[in-house]
């Protein structure tokens, strides 16, 4: 069955890094585009990034102002968020999701047939 | 972008009984709408997609309806196991967004 493994989540200081890890499994990951989506604390889900089934388009939130970079290993199965200069705005829980296999170019507007758990991130001091 | 609006926020409900959960769209969205089941420390599950098409493995007691601004999850006859968060999602315009849930309470 599809499963989607979120990990890389902690406590981060602000103006720090962290790099967000997406195991998938039970499906052929190089046929899907990939996406993140992230949900502050009493907040509703935020969609923030995504890349095409082959890593050549990635597209993401205006709100991120360049400081998140979504990558992916389809040796590996993985999918990436690598997120710079956090801030307390930033803490949320992170989900990676996949949709349909039609929107493999990553560029089309669609539902999502799988979420991850989520991981959290926490930017405190 | 467009802002989703979900009512109520939360829905006391008994079990076996009929629950009905809103959704409204502050543009019209067409059909391009979501819903999802999301249960704490769980994965979100999608139970609906294009409005009323059933994901597949959803049971028959979860329906959906509507289009352009405005839409209804029923779920009907609740059992313990449907106590969860439900949210929506358009996924008319970019970026694709999310309303902020209705948690569906014993």
């Amino acid at each position: 069955q599809v499963q989607l493994v979120e990990s890389g989540g902690g406590v981060v200081q602000p103006g720090r890094s962290l790099r967000l890890s997406c195991a998938a499994s039970g499906f052929t990951f190089s046929n899907y585009a990939m996406q993140w989506v992230r949900q502050a604390p009493g907040k509703g889900l935020e969609w923030v990034a995504v890349i095409s089934y082959d890593g050549s388009n990635k597209y993401y939130a205006d709100s991120l102002k360049g400081r998140f970079t979504i990558s992916r290993d389809n040796s590996k199965n993985t999918l990436y968020l690598q997120m710079n200069s956090l801030g307390a705005e930033d803490t949320a829980v992170y989900y990676c999701a996949r949709p349909p296999s039609y929107c493999s170019g990553g560029s089309c507007y669609s539902h999502f047939d799988y979420w991850g758990q989520g991981t959290l991130v926490t930017v405190s001091s | 972008e467009i802002v989703m609006t979900q009512s109520p926020a939360t829905l006391s409900v008994s079990p076996g009984e009929r629950a009905t959960l809103s959704c409204r769209a502050s543009q019209s969205v067409s059909s391009n709408l979501a819903w999802y089941q999301h249960k704490p420390g769980q994965a979100p599950r999608l139970l609906i997609y294009g409005a009323s098409t059933r994901a597949t493995g959803i049971a028959a007691r979860f329906s959906g309806s509507g289009s352009g601004t405005e839409f209804t999850l029923t779920i009907n006859s609740l059992q313990s196991e449907d106590f969860a968060v439900y949210f929506c999602q358009q996924y008319n315009n970019w970026p694709v967004t999310f309303g902020q849930g209705t948690k569906v309470e014993i």
